[in-house]
C-alpha cells in the first residue's frame, strides 16, 4: 500500500501564481486533512474533509481552497500565492472509529513563494 | 492562543537512559491524545496514543501518561536508542476521528552515544 501520497515534493512559485497540491490515499479513509508546518511551530490545520463532498475550514484557511469529489483525493489549491504561504504542507487521512484513532501523513510538499 | 504546548524545544539524553517529553494543554474538551515522531524531510509518523478515559498506555519502549487534572501528558522512552533522535510532536483531538488534530510546537530529541 502506498498510504498517503503527495505531489509534488518541492515547488517554487512566484507571488501571484496559482497551483494545486495533490493528495491521494489508498486506505479508503473517510477523513482527510491539510496542515502546514512553519519553523518553530507545530502543524496547523488548513482545511479538512469528513467525506466526499464535505469540507470545512481549519485554523488557517485563508488563501486556500479545497474540494473532495472522491474518497481518495483531496487537492489543496493556492489561488494567488503569497510569500507568507512559504511552508511545508502535509496531507493526512484517518478513519472514523469510536474512541479515537491516529492520522496517517504523507511525505510533505515543500513550497517556496518568491 | 496555543491550546497544546511543548515547552522544551530540545532535549538531549544519553543512550540507554530514559527520555521524558512533556506536553500541556488548555482545552478541557480534548479527549484523545497522540504522539508523533518526525524525521527531517519526512511526514510525521504515529507513535502512541491515549484516550482521556485512561491515565497510561504502554507500547514496547514507549509509555504515555495522562494527568487530566493537570492537563498534562508525557511520553517516556526507555531505554533511549540513537534511532529515537527526531522531533516529537504532541497532538490532541476533541472529537472522534483524527481529522482535526491540534499540535504542539515539537521537541527535538537527541540521543547521544
Amino acid at each position: 500500500n502506498a498510504g498517503v501520497t503527495q505531489t509534488p515534493k518541492f515547488q517554487v512559485l512566484k507571488t501571484g501564481q496559482s497551483m494545486t497540491l495533490q493528495c491521494a490515499q489508498d486506505m479508503n479513509h473517510e477523513y482527510m486533512s491539510w496542515y502546514r508546518q512553519d519553523p518553530g511551530m507545530g502543524l496547523r490545520l488548513i482545511h479538512y474533509s469528513v467525506g466526499a463532498g464535505i469540507t470545512d475550514q481549519g485554523e488557517v484557511p485563508n488563501g486556500y481552497n479545497v474540494s473532495r469529489s472522491t474518497t481518495e483525493d483531496f487537492p489543496l489549491r493556492l489561488l494567488s500565492a503569497a510569500p507568507s504561504q512559504t511552508s511545508v504542507y502535509f496531507c493526512a487521512s484517518s478513519y472514523a472509529i469510536l474512541g479515537g484513532t491516529e492520522a496517517f501523513f504523507g511525505q510533505g510538499t515543500r513550497l517556496t513563494v518568491v | 492562543d496555543q491550546q497544546v504546548k511543548q515547552n522544551s524545544p530540545s532535549l538531549s539524553v544519553q543512550e540507554g537512559r530514559i527520555s521524558i517529553l512533556n506536553c500541556d494543554y488548555t482545552n478541557s474538551m480534548f479527549d484523545y491524545f497522540l504522539w508523533y515522531k518526525k524525521y527531517p524531510a519526512e511526514g510525521p509518523t504515529f507513535l502512541i496514543s491515549i484516550s482521556s478515559i485512561k491515565d497510561k498506555n504502554e507500547d514496547g519502549r514507549f509509555t504515555v501518561f495522562l494527568n487530566k487534572s493537570a492537563k498534562h501528558l508525557s511520553l517516556h522512552i526507555v531505554p533511549s536508542q540513537p534511532g529515537d533522535s527526531a522531533v516529537y510532536f504532541c497532538a490532541a483531538s476533541e472529537i472522534q476521528g483524527a481529522q482535526k488534530l491540534v499540535f504542539g510546537q515539537g521537541t527535538r530529541l537527541t540521543i547521544n552515544p
